[in-house]
């Protein structure tokens, strides 16, 4: 079975523009969740989806939104961008609600915003 | 104060040693994770525990709800163990539940 696919894998912006990045999940995973990986802040929660509707929220200003399309493959997208934005971005999968159930991690698409 | 706190920060160990990395969490939670990326940024999710114990190989996990309090054991520790180990727990938020981070063990196995 592949696992969770994300593209790119690597991205360089500048300031102001907008990038969407991809992730496709385990097939069969329903759920899929977004992370931002900095070296100050860590990992933090950006959203996860669930059959097409964003279920949770992390506290992210609204640059930040994503969507899932039916066949669970989902996009995030981050408009005007920040130089603070530079971050490893990784999504996972699960089957249901990420919460309790084992999540698969891919391999994150590395942003950066000169 | 963060919500979730690992310690130690940094771990160096020669292999065989038996390791212990700790997470403290201040909010009520109703599960957590234990998480291991290695360098290149791939994530493992390890544990999923509620309550008790759980183990899979050389690892263990166990976790204290009351004490508010887990620790994360590897036995025999290996070089290929060597990586970041990473505490998260579920906590309720708005309706919803949202997995809190701790910031990270970076543990080292000397050959």
């Amino acid at each position: 079975k592949a696992g969770v696919t994300q593209t790119p894998r690597y991205l360089i912006k500048t300031r102001g523009q907008q990038v969407t990045l991809s992730c496709s999940p385990i097939s069969g995973h329903r759920s899929v969740s977004w992370y931002q990986q900095t070296p100050g802040q860590g990992l933090q929660f950006l959203f996860e989806y669930f059959s097409e509707t964003q279920r949770n929220k992390g506290n992210f200003p609204g640059r930040f939104s994503g969507r899932q399309f039916s066949n669970s493959r989902s996009e995030m997208n981050v408009s005007t961008l920040e130089l603070g934005d530079s971050a490893l971005y990784l999504c996972a999968s699960s089957l249901f609600f990420s919460s309790y159930n084992e999540q698969f991690f891919g391999p994150g698409t590395r942003l950066t915003v000169l | 104060k963060n919500e979730v706190e690992q310690s130690p920060q940094n771990l160096t160990a020669q292999e065989g040693e038996f390791i212990t990395i700790n997470c403290s969490y201040s909010v009520g939670i109703s599960a957590l994770h234990w998480l291991q990326q290695h360098p290149g940024g791939g994530i493992v999710s390890l544990f999923m525990l509620s309550s008790g114990k759980k183990k899979h190989g050389r690892l263990i996990a166990t976790i204290n709800i009351q004490e508010k309090h887990s620790s994360l054991h590897i036995t025999a520790s290996h070089p290929r163990d060597s990586a970041v180990y990473i505490c998260a727990v579920v906590k309720p938020s708005q309706g919803a539940q949202k997995l809190v981070f701790g910031q990270g063990t970076r543990l080292t196995i000397n050959p």
